[in-house]
């Protein structure tokens, strides 16, 4: 079965950079991505990996470790508009199943 | 730059009613998603299709179907609606394994 574990809520003040984690476990691995999603829209895409190591876009990265089964989001210098949920996806299987965890809710304050 | 349409965006229906929902994905993308998002909770994967065909099946009940059609529109449809079928449906869609463009949902509410 699909296993994938996020911390439930995280706190930051803004400016700051918060790190947010993400673990699998599930039979098959494609790809994982990370979403933001604000309460009552539709997740919005933040960043892909398929190969160990980060990638950077902007104030957002995204970290991979497959043997690991790890990765984290990291976000800086943040926004008020940042508190979101933000969501770790895996696809899994033979790529057209989209996983999601069960969702980070980031609080940003002053 | 298109993106990817539901309707209806509110839907209300009493318990034992009908519902379909529709999904229009990006043109040239060649996968569809439908996800169930209950307050408070992540999207859980019902079903997906790549090439209109059917490829991926979650925790969808055997009351919903759905299927994608030659224009590569999908719809979910849900029959003998519960109380605790109020949710967000999303659809989404992509090409091959690239990222995921969601729609911006259907409210269902059933009473």
């Amino acid at each position: 079965g699909q296993n994938i574990d996020q911390p439930t809520e995280m706190t930051a003040t803004e400016g700051a950079i918060v790190q947010i984690n993400c673990t699998y476990q599930t039979s098959g691995f494609n790809g994982l991505f990370w979403y933001q999603q604000h309460a009552g829209e539709a997740p919005t895409f933040l960043s892909y990996n398929v190969l160990d190591g980060l990638e950077e876009k902007g104030r957002f990265s995204s970290f991979l470790s497959r043997s690991k089964g790890y990765s984290y989001l990291l976000l800086k210098e943040l926004q008020m508009k940042d508190s979101a949920s933000y969501l770790c996806a895996v696809f899994t299987g033979g790529g057209n199943k989209l996983t999601f965890g069960t969702g980070t809710q980031l609080k940003v304050e002053l | 730059a298109a993106g990817v349409i539901q309707s209806p965006r509110h839907l209300i229906k009493e318990k034992r009613e009908t519902a379909t929902l529709k999904c229009y994905p990006i043109p040239r993308h060649d996968t569809v998603y439908w996800y169930q998002q209950g307050p408070g909770q992540d999207p859980q994967f019902l079903i997906s299709f790549y090439e209109k065909m059917q490829s991926d099946k979650g925790s969808i009940p055997d009351r919903f179907s759905a299927q994608q059609f030659s224009d590569y529109h999908s719809e979910l449809n849900m029959s003998s609606l519960e109380l605790g079928d109020s949710a967000l449906y999303f659809c989404a869609s992509s090409l091959r394994q690239g990222e995921a463009f969601f729609g911006q949902g259907t409210r269902l509410t059933v009473v």
